[in-house]
């Protein structure tokens, strides 16, 4: 299995301008999870998606961020404008939640953003 | 909502046997115990998961006492390569069933660091 794939891997952009992350689930999978990683905060979960559909995005940080699930193959994270305050590292997570076996998450390496 | 506690860092050397505790004093009844491992530049791994008494796997064995109100993570005869920071999750197996994101979020974690 390829594992969860995101792209882009790293971007620089500059302050006010629209980011889009990508990020395509491990096969199979219903759930999936976008976290954003920052030396001050940690790991925050942000928005997760259970059969496309969203659960919870109450850590979704402000209306400047969204996120979509099309379909159980795609997902996509958008940021804005985007604000130097929003450089980081967006991991997306994906995982088979099952009542019997519970939820390990797989996670994808990350897309490092740098807004300038 | 259960809370862990983990030490911020932990030194040890090749060879040994590591021990990382987690507090999680307010573990609920359908509460699973789940480690994280993450590398600099990657997405966290799932190392082993546990509800009580004693689970091993080829990586890491996981004890939890009676009570459940703490747990250990063990990592048997470490490597430069174990190098990494460590996170202690707990939340329902089944994440629909009522408890939310409480499984999905990380705290700080452990940084672990192994020496020659």
């Amino acid at each position: 299995d390829a594992g969860v794939i995101q792209s882009p891997r790293h971007e620089v952009t500059e302050m006010g301008q629209e980011v889009t992350l990508r990020c395509k689930p491990i096969s199979g999978h219903n759930s999936l999870f976008w976290y954003r990683q920052t030396m001050m905060r940690g790991l925050e979960l942000l928005i997760y998606f259970n059969n496309n559909v969203p659960i919870d995005d109450s850590g979704m940080p402000e209306d400047r961020f969204s996120a979509k699930m099309p379909n159980a193959s795609f997902s996509t994270l958008k940021i804005q404008p985007s604000e130097p305050r929003d450089s980081a590292v967006y991991f997306c997570a994906s995982s088979l939640v099952e009542e019997s076996s519970g939820n390990t998450i797989y996670f994808g390496e990350g897309s490092w953003l740098t807004v300038v | 909502l259960a809370k862990t506690t983990q030490p911020i860092s932990m030194d040890s050397y090749e060879g040994q046997e590591v021990n990382i505790t987690c507090s999680h004093n307010n573990i609920a009844t359908n509460d699973y115990i789940t480690w994280y491992q993450q590398f600099p530049s990657q997405g966290p791994r799932f190392i082993i998961q546990g509800y009580k008494t004693k689970v091993t796997n080829e990586v890491a064995s996981l004890f939890i006492p009676a009570d459940r109100k703490s747990s250990t993570l063990s990592l048997p005869r470490v490597s430069l390569s174990d190098t990494a920071v460590y996170y202690c999750l707990v939340g329902p197996l089944y994440m629909y069933s009522g408890g939310g994101a409480d499984g999905l979020t990380f705290g700080k974690g452990t940084h672990l660091i192994i020496q020659p």
